[in-house]
């Protein structure tokens, strides 16, 4: 199996919207509405921002959005604030278990 | 609180065994899947396997298939992760985290245990 593919880097300005893909196949993504998507600050756990697509657990910022079209998922983030610099991946079920994806970093400039 | 309490750091040679545990806490242990995840020095998350303590079942990830070992104690809430012999290679951030109750989604995250092996 392998990772599924992420730009390894998005940049934008404060206020901006970045969006971060996510490509699997017809065999994780494409098959399952169960993608999520976790940020990752520097030497911290990493934290769930979407799941299932586009649901958002309680307490993270309705600025996080998710969707999905064919294999490709996708991570909006609206409003780009500095607090948002962090490595972000995605994670695709996939029938016998769980894919992450090569892992974003997002840089704001 | 769900809360998830990693053992500490370990140091070990190659070709030494080694077990670490996740204990969880604040939820019912034996009804929930929990997940290892690798993270290699400076790079990505990658997915083990999964047990459920409730009856043991294990899912492995094929590239982990055999090269690790994922069991579980329920009378002390505790799961493990466990090497026979350690490689160089194996030297990483392990983390493990709690799954929801349907989906697959990794939603409660333990600290971390960092494993260095070297010789």
């Amino acid at each position: 199996q392998s990772a599924l593919t992420q730009p390894a880097s998005v940049s934008g300005s404060p206020g901006q919207s970045i969006t971060i893909s996510c490509t699997g196949t017809s065999s994780d993504v494409g098959s399952y509405d169960l993608v999520s998507w976790y940020q990752q600050s520097p030497g911290k756990s990493p934290k769930v921002l979407i799941y299932e697509v586009t649901k958002r657990p309680s307490g993270v910022s309705d600025r996080y959005s998710g969707s999905k079209s064919g294999n490709t998922a996708s991570l909006t983030i609206s409003g780009l604030q500095a607090e948002d610099e962090a490595d972000y991946y995605c994670c695709s079920y996939t029938g016998s278990g769980s894919l992450f994806g090569t892992g974003t970093t997002v840089t704001v400039l | 609180e769900v809360q998830l309490v990693q053992s500490g750091a370990e140091v070990k040679k190659p070709g030494e065994s080694l077990k670490i545990s996740c204990k969880g806490s604040g939820y019912s242990f034996t009804s929930y899947w929990i997940g290892w995840v690798r993270q290699m020095p400076g790079k990505g998350l990658e997915w083990m396997g999964i047990i459920y303590p409730g009856d043991s079942d294990t899912r492995y990830s094929p590239s982990f298939q055999g090269q690790v070992t994922i069991s579980a104690d329920k009378s002390i809430s505790t799961a493990y992760l466990q090497w026979s012999s350690l490689k160089a290679s194996d030297t990483a951030m392990y983390y493990c985290a709690r799954l929801a109750a349907s989906g697959g989604l990794l939603l409660f995250w333990g600290q971390g245990t960092l494993v260095t092996v070297s010789s």
